[in-house]
């Protein structure tokens, strides 16, 4: 597709259960970033990959966070045992280059997550 | 730890007035900074962008003024429309182009 896409855009989880949210990002884009958007808040860093290789995950906020991108293309953010406060909307941003020349991110449209 | 304080939280102008929403940044090692818009169920969508080294850009109705003295820059919608309705936010990222930090938002209603 043209832009960035997401799965799934909804996703309701009993507190407890494991959760994995997919990020396919524009063909070719180097970088990717997960980013946790709170309900009137703006987005906040999790993680950023540069092909495969995960260069800066402070923003993951526990262990029980995870991200992968194994072969440099498509990526998914993996919660365990999610807590209410995970409820969030989860967002995928591409970018064309590695090197800071433009700074552009592409968002996807998100995954919603609503832990009960 | 918001790095990036931006006001106010929303902001009602009326059809062809100026909208004007301002950020504040700590940091010194910032080398971008962005603003974003964004509609309900949407991802954000880059509006504009300015570097440190210039102080106002300027993309059709929308201008950037950035002052690097005071860590401040703003963002002016001039001739505001109602499909200017949406949420807005800034941003900086980091020098060496990796991390982007958002503000908290300032969602704009335009009435017609």
């Amino acid at each position: 597709g043209a832009g960035v896409s997401q799965s799934p855009r909804y996703k309701v989880a009993k507190r407890g259960q494991d959760v994995a949210l997919r990020c396919d990002p524009i063909s070719g884009h180097v970088s990717l970033f997960w980013y946790q958007q709170a309900l009137g808040q703006g987005p906040e860093f999790l993680t950023y990959f540069q092909n495969e290789a995960q260069l800066d995950k402070s923003g993951l906020p526990s262990d029980r966070f995870f991200a992968e991108r194994p072969e440099g293309s498509v990526s998914t953010l993996k919660i365990q045992r999610t807590q209410q406060e995970d409820s969030a909307v989860y967002l995928c941003a591409s970018s064309s280059q590695g090197a800071p020349i433009t700074g552009e991110l592409f968002f996807g449209e998100g995954s919603r997550l609503t832990v009960l | 730890q918001q790095q990036v304080k931006q006001s106010p939280q929303s902001l009602i102008v009326q059809k062809g007035g100026i909208s004007i929403i301002n950020c504040a940044y700590e940091n010194t090692a910032f080398d971008y900074f962005p603003w974003y818009q964004q509609f309900p169920g949407k991802g954000p969508a880059l509006l504009i962008a300015i570097r440190p080294d210039v102080s106002e850009k300027k993309e059709g109705r929308f201008t950037i003024s950035f002052n690097k003295s005071a860590k401040q820059f703003s963002l002016h919608i001039m001739d505001s429309q109602p499909g200017d309705s949406a949420t807005y936010f800034c941003a900086a990222r980091y020098t060496g182009g990796f991390k982007t930090i958002f503000g908290a938002g300032t969602r704009l209603f335009v009435k017609a």
